[in-house]
């Protein structure tokens, strides 16, 4: 079936320092998603990507956050600078656009490690 | 606010069933899908239900009451390898963007 694919799977950064986490959706998807879990915890919305924009945000959305998706390569996820908070697996996520329900695809996530 | 509500263990025995709750109370609704998660991997998609009704896809079945917020993830002839995380997850009109519960851990028993 569809996949989206995450890079890397496994990251450690020094608190302070920039990552970026790589997401390649769905190859005809065009609704891009971030989604943040703390291990052992609840899947939490982090923002929703369209048409190079951002469309929804929440709270865990930090101004430290940002997204884009340049040229249709990558859709990344940068954290400057990261915190010991935002230690955490990342899934990406993609599906199609319609004003009805379309089903979410999951990447297999990046777990980053801050110290 | 976006409220998703799921009991965080469930045991079973291995050949009968177990019934994963699910209620929730959001802002905005679109249907509800259920995923398995196994540790350190992707949700996988189960079903999604947007209608009022019991929807039988075989080994899972899901249960939805859209006037009581609530639903239910149905499994039967319960195997071993059914032993995972099940998430409900609210879709809001917005974008597809799902709201999840914390997730119900299933042991299944021999």
């Amino acid at each position: 079936g569809p996949k989206v694919l995450q890079i890397p799977s496994h990251q450690i950064i020094d608190m302070g320092q920039m990552v970026t986490l790589n997401c390649d959706p769905v190859s005809n998807h065009l609704y891009f998603y971030w989604y943040k879990q703390i291990l052992g915890q609840q899947m939490e919305f982090l923002v929703n990507f369209y048409n190079g924009k951002v469309m929804e945000k929440s709270k865990l959305f930090k101004d430290q956050f940002s997204v884009e998706r340049p040229d249709g390569s990558y859709f990344t996820l940068k954290i400057q600078p990261t915190a010991l908070e935002d230690s955490a697996v990342y899934f990406c996520a993609s599906s199609l656009p319609g004003q009805g329900y379309t089903e979410v695809f999951f990447g297999k996530g990046t777990r980053l490690t801050v110290v | 606010g976006q409220g998703v509500e799921q009991p965080d263990n469930l045991m079973s025995v291995e050949g009968t069933f177990a019934r994963v709750n699910c209620t929730y109370s959001t802002s905005g609704f679109n249907g509800l899908s259920w995923y398995q998660q196994r540790e350190g991997h992707a949700p996988v998609f189960l079903s999604y239900v947007v209608l009022d009704g019991l929807k039988d896809s075989g080994h899972f079945s899901t249960f939805l009451s859209r006037s009581n917020g609530y639903s239910y993830l149905l499994l039967t002839e319960l195997q071993i390898k059914d032993s995972a995380s099940y998430l409900c997850a609210v879709s809001h009109p917005n974008y597809n963007v799902l709201y999840f519960g914390s997730g119900t851990k299933l042991t299944v028993e021999p």
